[in-house]
């Protein structure tokens, strides 16, 4: 079973710029969630997505959106980028039912490493 | 919304030396999960735990969770530098995970 697949691994964007991260979840995995990771916050939420619609969303501003495509392949957009965006996102999928109460573990892809300058 | 605290942030010890990790969450969990991610790769999910007052054991890595379901611990028994990396615990939050600021363990030989 292939696992997790994010696109592109490594990204330089230019302050100001919007970029877009792919990330296909395992076979028969509906859930995927979206994941930044800093040195400075560790791991942090950013949404999940369930059967093409947002399930669950963090504490980042409007500039940061995702979705999500009938085979469960999601994006997420960041628009007017900033340096603090910097950072390694990550995506993850599980398998879930669509209340969530039978979440399992999260099987995370490689990430994709964004740097702004 | 919850909070996961984890502790400490940092821990060098010597190869064969314990270590353990705490995590304090902020509400009651329904469960807890542990990832461990090494330098330059990505979490992989070691364990969960669902039981209030669980213990689980992998080999050298004993998972307990508190009989109030609001704290747990990894403790690894006589580390290898193969032990080295991140190790984070993760309460569920419906279909989110909110995980802890993560334990970086180094292991000197």
């Amino acid at each position: 079973k292939a696992g997790v697949t994010q696109t592109p691994r490594y990204l330089i964007k230019t302050r100001g710029q919007q970029v877009t991260l792919s990330c296909s979840p395992i076979s028969g995995h509906r859930s995927v969630s979206w994941y930044q990771q800093t040195p400075g916050q560790g791991l942090q939420f950013l949404f999940e997505y369930f059967s093409e619609t947002q399930r669950n969303k963090g504490n980042f501003p409007g500039r940061f959106s995702g979705r999500q495509f009938s085979n469960s392949r999601s994006e997420m957009n960041v628009s007017t980028l900033e340096l603090g965006d910097s950072a390694l996102y990550l995506c993850a999928s599980s398998s879930s039912d669509r209340d969530a109460f039978m979440n399992t573990e999260a099987f995370f892809g490689q990430g994709t490493r964004l740097t702004v300058v | 919304g919850q909070q996961v605290m984890q502790i400490p942030q940092y821990q060098h010890v010597q190869e064969g030396e314990d270590f353990t990790t705490y995590c304090n969450s902020s509400t009651t969990l329904s469960n807890i999960q542990w990832y461990k991610q090494r330098p330059g790769g990505h979490p992989v999910f070691l364990i969960q735990l669902v039981k209030s007052g669980e213990v689980k054991k992998q080999k050298r890595l004993t998972f307990q969770f508190g009989e109030a379901k609001k704290n747990s611990s990894l403790h690894i028994t006589a580390t290898q530098t193969t032990d080295v990396g991140t190790y984070f615990c993760a309460g569920r939050e419906g279909g989110k995970l909110i995980f802890g600021q993560g334990t970086e363990l180094s292991v000197k030989p």
